[in-house]
């Protein structure tokens, strides 16, 4: 079944204490990108990767990190997380970048992780 | 900061009835996209609007590109239960890969 998988769902952790929240995708997508969703603001981007190696900033990229060394993952790290990280966190991806017209390239999101940060 | 206006906020109907919101940017898109949020769920595409004046329906959801490429709206006629969720817009905004979405309109449909 073609799906973009997040672990953990839940989590749960202290300020200062690294975490690592992976996405993998399993429909060859080059397009991928975290976002995270708080009440009244929407879904923000955090990162994004057009392809392997190549990561951009979206809109809200302090304090995290990504990688893309591989096609199908696209981790996101909080090298040191804070109370204002706690959020809702998708992962989502495409065959190309959702907004280029004519491609028929829909974004698939995960299912969520909800990141809560003491 | 965000540049999208997303309104209404929520809202709250009868089944059966209408339902219209819209989304206006202070900067012009090249692309509209529009989403649905269910509970515990990820966003699911509804409708991509990619050129001025664009006009698309997808079923019950119609959804329009403005000519001024600094708005968009969706409509949902003859609202049934399941309609029940987040609709959220989408543009792009500077480069290919950057998405900015609106803050979402919260549909609630009583029976």
């Amino acid at each position: 079944e073609a799906q973009v998988t997040q672990n953990p769902r839940y989590l749960i952790t202290v300020t200062g204490k690294k975490l690592t929240v992976t996405c993998s995708q399993n429909m060859n997508h080059e397009y991928m990108s975290w976002y995270r969703q708080d009440p009244g603001l929407g879904l923000r981007q955090i990162y994004y990767s057009m392809n392997v190696e190549v990561t951009d900033k979206g809109d809200v990229p302090e304090g995290y990190k990504v990688s893309r060394k591989e096609k199908r993952n696209f981790p996101l790290i909080l090298e040191s997380p804070s109370p204002n990280q706690t959020s809702l966190y998708f992962c989502a991806s495409s065959l190309s970048p959702p907004t280029l017209a004519g491609r028929n390239s829909p974004l698939h999101f995960g299912n969520g992780t909800r990141l809560t940060v003491t | 900061g965000q540049q999208l206006n997303q309104s209404p906020q929520s809202m709250f109907i009868q089944e059966g009835e209408d339902v219209s919101m819209n989304c206006t940017s202070s900067s012009i898109f090249n692309t509209w996209l529009w989403y649905k949020q269910d509970p515990g769920e990820g966003p699911v595409l509804l409708i991509a609007l990619y050129k001025a004046g664009e006009l698309t329906s997808n079923g019950r959801l119609t959804a329009q590109f403005g000519i001024t490429r600094k708005d968009s709206f969706l409509n949902i006629s003859a609202s049934i239960p399941s309609d029940v969720g987040i609709y959220f817009c989408a543009g792009q905004l500077g480069s290919w890969g950057k998405l900015q979405f609106g803050a979402g309109t919260q549909v609630v449909v009583t029976p």
